[in-house]
């Protein structure tokens, strides 16, 4: 099992271009989430889902986007990018809370510069 | 706002010590999950500790939490070179998703 992947692994971006992160896992996880992780920051929540086609904010959704049209694809996008978007994306996804199992499982992260 | 944050910031010791690290909460919680970083990588699960219980090991790691003082603490004993890396404490309130600390940075010298 491949686990939690993330394409691409970097990308730099002008001011105002746009751009898709894809998430897919491999383990049919309900629950998946995004996640952007900043100096001195730790890792705060953008978006997350329960389910195919379920979305919803988490602490820090302003300026991004997802979707979840297939169980194991989660995309972020970002419609017009500023600098304050530069940052560490970290997918995750986790099995349902009726499984009694509560961890997360993470991607390995897409580096983000935009200029 | 950080639900959890860890203590200290930074921590330096030589192999063979162990490494303890702290974490404050701020609400009741469902469990409380470690995860350890290695630089430039995803995060890895270490251990979770549900909200009855108040102490956990598996292998070198031991977490105590005290649900009266709204805190936790991992023990790392024995450290090794390949201990460092960032850890972070993570609280689950039960809805789905967890909240994460700032971490702390651990330096483990042969």
């Amino acid at each position: 099992n491949a686990g939690v992947t993330q394409t691409p692994k970097f990308r730099v971006l002008k001011t105002g271009q746009s751009m898709t992160l894809l998430c897919a896992q491999d383990m049919n996880h309900e629950y998946m989430y995004w996640y952007r992780q900043d100096p001195g920051m730790g890792l705060r929540l953008i978006h997350y889902s329960v389910g195919e086609g379920t979305t919803a904010k988490g602490e820090v959704p302003d300026g991004y986007n997802v979707s979840r049209l297939k169980k194991q694809n989660f995309l972020l996008g970002l419609e017009s990018a500023a600098p304050s978007q530069t940052s560490v994306y970290f997918c995750a996804s986790s099995y349902p809370l009726q499984r009694g199992r509560f961890e997360q499982f993470f991607g390995p992260g897409t580096r983000l510069t935009v200029l | 706002s950080q639900q959890g944050e860890e203590d200290p910031q930074a921590l330096s010791i030589q192999e063979g010590e162990n490494a303890t690290m702290n974490c404050s909460y701020k609400t009741s919680i469902n469990n409380l999950q470690w995860y350890r970083q290695n630089s430039g990588r995803g995060l890895v699960h270490l251990i979770l500790i549900r909200s009855n219980e108040r102490e956990k090991h598996s292998g070198r790691l031991r977490v105590t939490l005290d649900t009266s003082k709204k805190s936790s603490s991992l023990l790392i004993t024995a450290s090794r070179a390949a201990d460092t890396a960032s850890y972070f404490c993570a609280t689950d309130l039960g809805y789905s998703t967890l909240t994460f600390g700032k971490g702390t940075m651990l330096l483990v010298s042969p």
